[in-house]
This record gives structure tokens, C-alpha cells and sequence, in this order.
């Protein structure tokens, strides 16, 4: 079956190291994006990409940046981390315009210390 | 500005009731999408149900249906005969077609509790 997954689940770093969350979906799906989770906030849009070698920022992209170098993986890069961005981040997948639905990926919970 | 409110943080109801969650949102859009999501405890986030700003009919899917009022600006989630396993955060979402391409702007979210 088809299927968006996210790793680690789990991570804990420093302040100031750099840090990769990988996502890897199977869908076959053009659209690809990043959110972050936190209390009182609900989730907040931080990359997005259309296709391949085409990534955009979105709400609050500041200290992320993605790449897009195949239909399947848009990993996440925090350059250098900072305890702001402790939160759980969703990776989600969709088709190309006109779809309903947008898939999430299970989650991953990472603390700043 | 585009948004979406949830203006209840949680709300109670027990075993076998109806409730509603509500949802507005703001959009100058002629075009866009609603969406519910389910998070359960667990974490992950379960897609329930979508409204296309020009369909006809209001959205139904099992126990779930989305009460579209357009001039309203509101898409409040209906579920029918509440379930324990219903118990969870329900986030509203909003997919402005001019904005961010298909991302999703999400509400604050809604604590559902069911009770036996």
C-alpha cells in the first residue's frame, strides 16, 4: 500500500546543531509540504514543493529549507536549531491541483534543548 | 486575510449523542476547499471529510457531515451517535486556490471528549 512515512519520529538535539527530518511518500504525489504543530496554533505551513527542484516558503520558513531532487523525499533542514523550533512536524503529500484530500505522515517530535 | 476559526477549545458529549464542532473562515476566494481532520491521542492526523466551495450538496461521510453554510462563512462538522473512539483533537482546514498552491490553513483546533 501507498504511504507517506517520516523519520526520525523521535529526536532530540542542541541548540545551534544542524538537523534532517526525512519524509518519503509512495503515492507517487507531485505536491509535497511541511507543517509544524504547536500549542494554540494549531499547524503552520514552513515548505512546500510542486515537483521536483521546485521548493517554496510558506508561513514561517524562517531557519528551515527543503530540497526536492525526486518525486518520492522532501527532507527537512533546520540549519542551525534553536529551542523555538521544538514542535512536532507533519509531513503531508498530494496529488497536482484538484485533489481532495492531503496526506499526512505519522509525525516527529523534536526537542531543542 | 485568510483564516480559519475554531472558537471552541473543547467540548464534551456523551455516548451515542450528536455534536457539532463549529468552523468559520475567511477567504475573498471564489474558489476553495474545507477540510476536517481527526488527531487522535496516537498523533497522527486522519482526513474525515471535504467541502468544495461550489458543491451543491453538503458533504457526508459515514457518521460525519459538514454543514456548509456559504454566506455564513461556516463549515461546522456534525457527528453523529458519538463514539468513544471519537474522543480527539478535530482540526478545520481551508485550501484558499490562490494562495500556497494546495497547502492547507488550519484552524486552532477543537478538543472533542466522549463520554460513556
Amino acid at each position: 500500500d501507498a504511504e507517506i512515512t517520516q523519520s526520525p519520529r523521535h529526536k532530540i538535539t542542541e541548540t545551534g546543531r544542524q538537523v534532517t527530518l526525512a519524509c518519503h511518500q509512495t503515492w507517487n504525489h507531485n505536491n509535497m509540504f511541511w507543517y509544524r504543530q504547536d500549542l494554540g496554533h494549531g499547524l503552520r505551513l514552513i515548505h512546500y514543493s510542486y515537483g521536483v527542484q521546485d521548493t517554496n516558503k510558506g508561513e514561517v520558513s524562517d531557519g528551515y529549507s527543503v530540497s526536492r531532487s525526486n518525486t518520492e523525499d522532501l527532507p527537512l533542514t533546520l540549519e542551525s536549531a534553536a529551542s523555538s523550533q521544538t514542535s512536532v512536524y507533519f509531513c503531508a503529500s498530494s496529488p497536482a491541483s484538484g485533489s481532495r484530500a492531503q496526506f499526512f505522515g505519522p509525525g516527529t517530535r523534536l526537542t531543542v534543548l | 486575510a485568510q483564516k480559519i476559526t475554531q472558537t471552541q477549545p473543547g467540548m464534551f458529549v456523551q455516548e451515542k449523542e450528536a455534536v457539532t464542532l463549529d468552523c468559520t473562515y475567511d477567504t475573498s476566494d471564489p474558489s476553495y476547499g474545507l477540510f476536517w481532520y481527526k488527531q487522535p491521542s496516537s498523533g497522527e492526523m486522519i482526513f474525515l471529510i471535504y467541502q468544495g466551495s461550489y458543491d451543491q450538496q453538503n458533504a457526508t461521510e459515514g457518521r460525519y457531515s459538514l454543514n456548509f453554510q456559504k454566506a455564513r462563512k461556516s463549515a461546522n462538522l456534525v457527528i453523529s451517535a458519538s463514539q468513544l473512539g471519537d474522543s480527539a483533537m478535530y482540526f478545520c482546514a481551508m485550501r484558499p486556490k490562490r494562495q500556497a498552491g494546495t497547502a492547507l490553513i488550519f484552524g486552532k483546533g477543537t478538543t472533542l471528549s466522549v463520554s460513556s
